[in-house]
């Protein structure tokens, strides 16, 4: 069985000032992990992933994210919040059985910028 | 390469009618999911095809069922439509050779049901 909690539903900073979304996972096996973002009336958009590669991701519009295996987290980081990273963030977890992956969504965050 | 397209954009239906969605994938991807989103929920797996089988399946009702066809598009059928259904339904394709493929999404269709 596999799971992820995203620990905050929703987060507000500054413009120009760090971005941190945390999550946390729960699998069996060693799992893949990705997170999308959403914008409003939009469908979803792979920021990055993890697939037992390195533990520190970077994906597209400065992101990364750290995998933390003895923490069970896969926190979103950004050095420097832009007004169009508003929107809605999800931690994704894959099972890893060939032929037999679904994705399991965290409930969301959704990240509000402050001019 | 063009990304996924889904049609309709936008549908309203009544109680009782039934419903068909069409998703097209990447070119070359064989996989296609279908999710579930809706405010109380969130965002939940329905099926996923494979090569026009269905390879997967969530913990859905039997009035949701879908089918892919030899060129890798799929539709979802959804029957007896409940207010419930009102949701945005996003398809995925992927290559479907491995297990960290990366699922690509569509825009969805926003079904409204009065």
């Amino acid at each position: 069985a596999q799971s992820v909690t995203q620990l905050d539903s929703h987060v507000s900073v500054s413009e120009g000032t760090p971005v941190l979304l945390r999550c946390n996972y729960s699998s069996s096996y060693s799992p893949s992990l990705f997170w999308y973002v959403q914008h409003p009336n939009k469908g979803l958009q792979l920021l990055l992933k993890y697939t037992s590669a390195a533990t520190l991701v970077k994906g597209i519009n400065g992101f990364e994210a750290e995998f933390k295996k003895s923490e069970t987290s896969f926190h979103l980081t950004k050095p420097s919040a832009h007004m169009s990273d508003a929107a809605e963030y999800f931690c994704v977890v894959s099972a890893p059985n060939f032929g037999n992956e679904k994705l399991t969504f965290g409930t969301g965050t959704r990240l509000t910028i402050i001019p | 390469k063009a990304g996924v397209t889904q049609t309709p954009r936008y549908l309203i239906k009544t109680r009782g009618q039934q419903v068909t969605l069409s998703c097209s994938p990447i070119s070359g991807h064989r996989s296609v999911s279908w999710y579930q989103q809706t405010p109380g929920q969130g965002l939940q797996f329905l099926f996923e095809y494979f090569s026009e089988t269905q390879r997967n399946k969530g913990n859905f009702p039997g009035r949701f069922s879908g089918r892919q066809f030899s060129n890798s598009r799929s539709e979802m059928n959804v029957s007896t439509l409940e207010l419930g259904d009102s949701a945005l339904y996003l398809c995925a394709s992927r290559l479907g050779q491995g297990e960290s493929d990366t699922q690509y999404f569509g825009p969805g269709t926003r079904l409204t049901v009065l």
